[in-house]
């Protein structure tokens, strides 16, 4: 098991730029979740799905962000358009219904400059 | 919803020290406690979890009680060595477990000196 697979590990680009941010999840796993982790906020749930539907995305912080899971192997994070303050580490997370233990990724370290 | 609540911050102790790390939280419902270590640089990774039907669960130095009427559980580790050192965070379900949405502390950052 390859774990949960994100991408990029680093994203630099400069403010108004388009980022999308990729996430395999493991094999099996019905449940998805996109964590931001930053200093002064620790980690912000930001949306989450169960079986490629999304359930709660109270947590996304403005129309800049958006999130898309095609299929259960792959989800997107998308900011259109970036800002400084969206830097931040962001990381993926999966498990499976009933099952607790997230398994996280590696983590995206986006810096918009 | 759930709160969770994370003290202290910081700790920092001397190798071979115990460290205690402790957690409130406010959904009376929830059942699920999970404590994550996070190294400089890397992913949060789950160490251990309780559930609610017991009141402690041990893995070698580590740790953790809870105490439903009080709404609150701790993470000991005894014996420190300098690789303890890290971020530990708490971490709750919402909505009384019904989904596997987690809510997590602040983080206490563990420094254990040599």
């Amino acid at each position: 098991d390859a774990g949960v697979i994100q991408s990029p590990r680093h994203e630099v680009t400069e403010m108004g730029q388009e980022v999308t941010l990729r996430c395999k999840p493991i094999s099996g796993h019905d449940y998805l979740f996109w964590y931001r982790q930053t200093m002064m906020r620790g980690l912000e749930l930001l949306i989450y799905f169960n079986n490629n539907v999304p359930i709660d995305d109270s947590g996304m912080p403005e129309d800049r962000f958006s999130a898309k899971m095609p299929n259960a192997s792959f989800s997107t994070l998308k900011i259109q358009p970036s800002e400084p303050r969206d830097s931040a580490v962001y990381f993926c997370a999966s498990s499976r219904s009933q099952v607790w233990g997230y398994t996280f990724g590696s983590g995206t370290r986006l810096t918009v400059v | 919803g759930e709160n969770v609540e994370q003290h202290p911050s910081t700790l920092s102790v001397q190798e071979g020290d115990s460290a205690v790390i402790k957690c409130t939280y406010s959904d009376s419902a929830s059942n699920y406690f999970p404590w994550y270590k996070q190294e400089l640089g890397k992913r949060p990774q789950l160490i251990i979890d309780i559930r609610s039907n017991v009141g402690e669960k041990k893995d070698q130095r580590i740790a953790v009680t809870l105490n439903k009427t009080a709404k609150h559980f701790s993470l000991h580790i005894t014996e420190t060595q300098p690789e303890d050192s890290a971020v530990y965070f708490c971490a709750a379900p919402t909505e009384g477990g019904a989904t596997n949405k987690l809510i997590f502390g602040t983080g206490t950052l563990l420094a254990v000196q040599p």
